[in-house]
């Protein structure tokens, strides 16, 4: 079982619909990331969080420390938010170590 | 500033080859890393530097060298290349360490015939 696990592997939306990412992970961590690789290959950080919510403009992040959970939500999508997203944790004791999901495919249509 | 940069873009070696993958960034960050990203997994980290002349293992270091002889630089060795080392390969830098943002370079596809 991989220590961080996201759902679903794709994801196809309309236009304007409400989007859900859900990343799961089985250690204790201090840290999680969320990170968007574009169609080009280019990997951007999003998020990065320790405890509660943070927003940026259409995208919201949330963690749950005790449930070892975290969402990324997109709300209004865009054909431009056709990406892959990737959640990453920095299990706690492990400064320099990020382990990642294989990445959750989305893709927007008009 | 430039951000982090990565040469080549796009390399094809054959095997037994050597070659070094360059990474430099001009954000003063202490921490560089070095992942390789292979279809249907999770990017895995090859090797990390926290500072000039500090280098450590990640999780499948075999068949590379690195080496960080300024805050700026980090460039990745491939010995004797591999066709299993064919892959793309992303650098990455941040401050201290894995609990701050991220910045990763626009990656190397690198394909060992």
């Amino acid at each position: 079982k991989n220590e961080v696990e996201q759902s679903p592997q794709n994801l196809t939306a309309q236009e304007g619909e409400f989007i859900t990412i859900n990343c799961s992970y089985s250690v204790g961590i201090s840290a999680l990331h969320w990170l968007q690789q574009h169609p080009g290959g280019g990997i951007v950080s999003l998020f990065m969080l320790s405890s509660g919510k943070k927003k940026h403009g259409r995208l919201i992040a949330t963690i749950n420390i005790q449930e070892k959970h975290s969402s990324l939500h997109i709300t209004a999508s865009h054909p431009r938010d056709s990406a892959v997203y990737i959640c990453a944790v920095r299990s706690s004791g492990t400064a320099s170590k990020l382990t990642f999901g294989t990445g959750t495919r989305l893709q927007v249509t008009l | 500033n430039a951000g982090v940069t990565q040469t080549p873009k796009f390399q094809v070696l054959k095997t037994g080859q050597s070659m070094t993958l360059q990474c430099a960034q001009d954000m003063n960050h202490e921490y560089m890393s070095w992942y390789r990203q292979d279809p249907g997994m999770g990017l895995r980290l090859i090797h990390y530097s926290v500072g000039a002349g500090i280098t450590d293992q990640g999780e499948v270091p075999n068949g590379y060298n690195v080496s960080r002889s300024t805050t700026e630089d980090f460039p990745l060795r491939l010995l004797s290349a591999a066709p299993s080392q064919t892959s793309v390969y992303f650098c990455a830098s941040g401050y201290r360490d894995t609990s701050y943002e991220q910045y990763f370079g626009p990656g190397t596809r690198l394909t060992v015939t």
